[in-house]
């Protein structure tokens, strides 16, 4: 059974702070692997979309990463500020069909001022 | 602007009733997802549409109706028959269903007494 796990649920860093999230599934032949970021009570906003064949994406101040054989992926964020507080998920897909993407339950990330 | 819409931001029904929930996108995407967020849980699909006129169910369809008359529209019908409506549901869209980002529109909270 294919399932996504985030740990930490919650994290609280100082603003400025280097930080990784991380995000491990079972079954390592995924499809792709998307991150987003959900702000509270809002929809999602697509952050970054890691296909199979690639090891890392990166835009601005965030970098993924893909490690398929180990069954992990990590959203790095640099040079953390307040606005980057929000929840974190992921989502692997294992084939190209919609019905096969499952979402971590996400990391609650929280920068202090 | 392109994007997607749903409406209302806040629905309130009594239970018993049908309530159908608004999903547009003016982004000319062919796929459209409804996904069902509960608290502490990942997103879970309702139904996809790869194309006008056609759709597929998702993981959990049981007590939902959707219809794609339309490329831009998506709607979603909450049946009484849907043991426990009271949730928020986020609608997406994609280019094509496969390996392509998916773009969600701003949710809509659904309370059912």
């Amino acid at each position: 059974k294919q399932e996504v796990t985030q740990i930490p649920a919650a994290l609280s860093v100082p603003e400025g702070e280097n930080l990784v999230l991380n995000c491990s599934f079972t079954d390592s032949a995924i499809y792709n692997l998307q991150w987003f970021r959900q702000d509270p009570g809002k929809g999602l906003t697509s952050l970054l979309l890691i296909q199979s064949s690639q090891r890392e994406q990166t835009s601005g101040r965030l970098n993924a990463s893909l490690d398929k054989s180990s069954g992990r992926s990590t959203l790095y964020i640099a040079a953390s500020q307040p606005g980057d507080s929000a929840t974190y998920l992921c989502a692997p897909k294992w084939d190209s069909s919609a019905s096969k993407i499952i979402f971590g339950s996400g990391t609650r990330l929280s920068i202090r001022p | 602007d392109g994007g997607i819409t749903q409406s209302p931001k806040y629905l309130f029904r009594k239970e018993g009733q049908n309530v159908t929930l608004s999903c547009e996108q003016n982004l000319n995407h062919d796929a459209m997802y409804w996904y069902r967020q509960d608290p502490g849980q990942g997103l879970r699909l309702i139904y996809y549409s790869q194309i006008v006129n056609d759709f597929q169910k998702g993981d959990i369809a049981e007590g939902y109706s959707v219809s794609r008359e339309k490329k831009e529209s998506f709607p979603l019908t909450v049946t009484s028959a849907q043991k426990n409506p009271t949730a928020f549901y986020l609608c997406a869209s994609s280019l094509k269903d496969g390996g392509y980002e998916q773009y969600f529109g701003p949710g809509t909270r659904l309370t059912v007494t």
